[in-house]
């Protein structure tokens, strides 16, 4: 049984173009998170996903990010017009439902590098 | 607002000795689920340990344990017998539907 898949696991952009995150959840999971992880801190939560609805966006900035996770195909992190401070490691997990008690499940991450 | 704290940035510890890692928490929820998490120099964030808040035994995984207060909010994780590939950040997290993530704590094990 695969693992959270993450692509790119690196991904270089320069300032202004469009960052496009991909992950694939483990098969059975259909809730995905999205969470980011600035240089030598934690993880903040971004958006959490169900097939086909975004369920909470709280932790995403209102302009440049959105995501989407189709009924078929994986989900898509979406940077545009990438500025210097959205550099970081973004990971996503899924896990096989909603309740505490599901375990979330990580991918390897994408480290996303502005120049 | 759910929070959680990781008050040691780096702890280290000698090969084959314990170490207790710190972790406080805030939350208003009575139901709720606590986690430890690993992360090696391959950035990939490895489960360790979960703890159910309604369970009063405390969870155990092998070499790793942990020692959770409910009333105090605390949830502190034990590793016995340190090897040097348990070096890492080691974060803890509370659960929501979200997970709620300390600073982390970097695990530095001298040989």
């Amino acid at each position: 049984n695969a693992g959270v898949m993450q692509n790119p696991r690196h991904l270089v952009r320069r300032r202004g173009q469009e960052a496009r995150l991909r992950c694939s959840p483990m098969k059975g999971h259909s809730h995905v998170y999205w969470y980011r992880q600035l240089p030598e801190e934690g993880l903040k939560f971004m958006v959490y996903l169900q097939k086909e609805n975004i369920i909470d966006e709280s932790g995403m900035p209102k302009e440049r990010f959105s995501a989407e996770f189709p009924k078929e195909g994986p989900s898509i992190l979406r940077i545009q017009q990438v500025v210097r401070g959205d550099s970081a490691a973004y990971f996503c997990a899924s896990s096989p439902g909603a309740g505490g008690h599901y375990t979330q499940y990580f991918g390897p991450g994408t480290r996303l590098t502005v120049l | 607002a759910q929070t959680v704290t990781q008050s040691q940035p780096e702890m280290s510890v000698q090969e084959a000795e314990t170490v207790t890692l710190s972790c406080t928490y805030d939350t208003s929820e009575s139901d709720y689920y606590l986690f430890w998490y690993k992360q090696p120099p391959s950035r990939q964030m490895i489960l360790v340990i979960r703890q159910e808040a309604y369970k009063q035994q405390n969870a155990t995984e092998n070499r790793f344990s942990v020692n959770f207060q409910k009333a105090a909010k605390s949830f502190s994780l034990k590793i016995s017998d340190s090897q040097l590939g348990d070096a890492a950040m080691y974060f803890c997290a509370l659960r929501d539907y979200q997970l709620i993530w300390g600073a982390g704590t970097k695990l530095i094990i001298k040989p």
